[in-house]
């Protein structure tokens, strides 16, 4: 079974351009969850899709933005970039049970973003 | 709020030896507690999880156990390997879909 997938491995942006970064979950898995890995500040929770619809959201700012598609892959989006957005960007999946947000989550590999 | 604390590291053994990383958590309500491994370069892999008190989360030799009167689900491993080198993360879970981690205990076992 294949594990949860994203896209690109890698990126280069510089300040103030716009990024989108692509998550598919694990078959079956209805819920995605995005974090941000950033150096010195650990993982830090972004956003939880489930059903299509954001459920809970982490303390970032509105340039960070996604969505969740009807097959369950998502999308990340970041816009005006900043030098400390430079971090690995994770996505989980897991199969939610109503909504509860207490199942396993599972990760991908990330996408290495990095803002010049 | 709900906060997980690791044990500083690095961590650096010797192969063989035995292996601890303390976790302690804060939560309210019954959160569920995991470990999660991170090889160099690569994204989070789940080693073992307990959803309720006294439960034992164990898998490749790693053993926890969640702790609800010491708040607390040490990692555990008997005979670490140098290919058991990465990062090592602790995460507390409950029902809003975050999970909270820990700052991450990096391993280093030499052979």
């Amino acid at each position: 079974e294949a594990g949860v997938t994203q896209s690109p491995t890698h990126l280069i942006k510089t300040r103030g351009q716009q990024v989108t970064l692509r998550c598919s979950p694990i078959s079956g898995h209805t819920s995605v969850y995005w974090y941000q890995q950033a150096l010195g500040l650990g993982l830090q929770f972004l956003l939880w899709y489930d059903e299509g619809e954001e459920r809970n959201r982490g303390n970032f700012p509105p340039r960070f933005s996604g969505r969740q598609f009807p097959n369950y892959s998502s999308e990340l989006n970041v816009n005006a970039l900043e030098l400390e957005d430079s971090a690995l960007y994770l996505c989980a999946s897991s199969l939610e049970d109503r909504g509860q947000g207490t199942d396993t989550q599972y990760f991908g590999p990330g996408t290495r973003l990095t803002v010049l | 709020g709900d906060s997980v604390t690791q044990m500083e590291g690095p961590v650096t053994l010797s192969e063989e030896a035995f292996l601890t990383i303390n976790c302690t958590y804060t939560a309210t309500g019954y959160p569920s507690l995991f470990w999660y491994v991170q090889y160099p370069g690569e994204g989070l892999q789940l080693l073992l999880k307990a959803t309720k008190a006294d439960d034992k989360g164990s898998n490749k030799g790693f053993e926890a156990t969640y702790r609800k009167e010491t708040t607390s689900f040490h990692l555990e491993k008997g005979s670490v390997q140098v290919s058991d080198s990465a990062v090592y993360f602790c995460a507390l879970g409950g029902n809003t879909g975050k999970l909270i981690f820990g700052q991450g205990t990096t391993l280093q076992v030499k052979p």
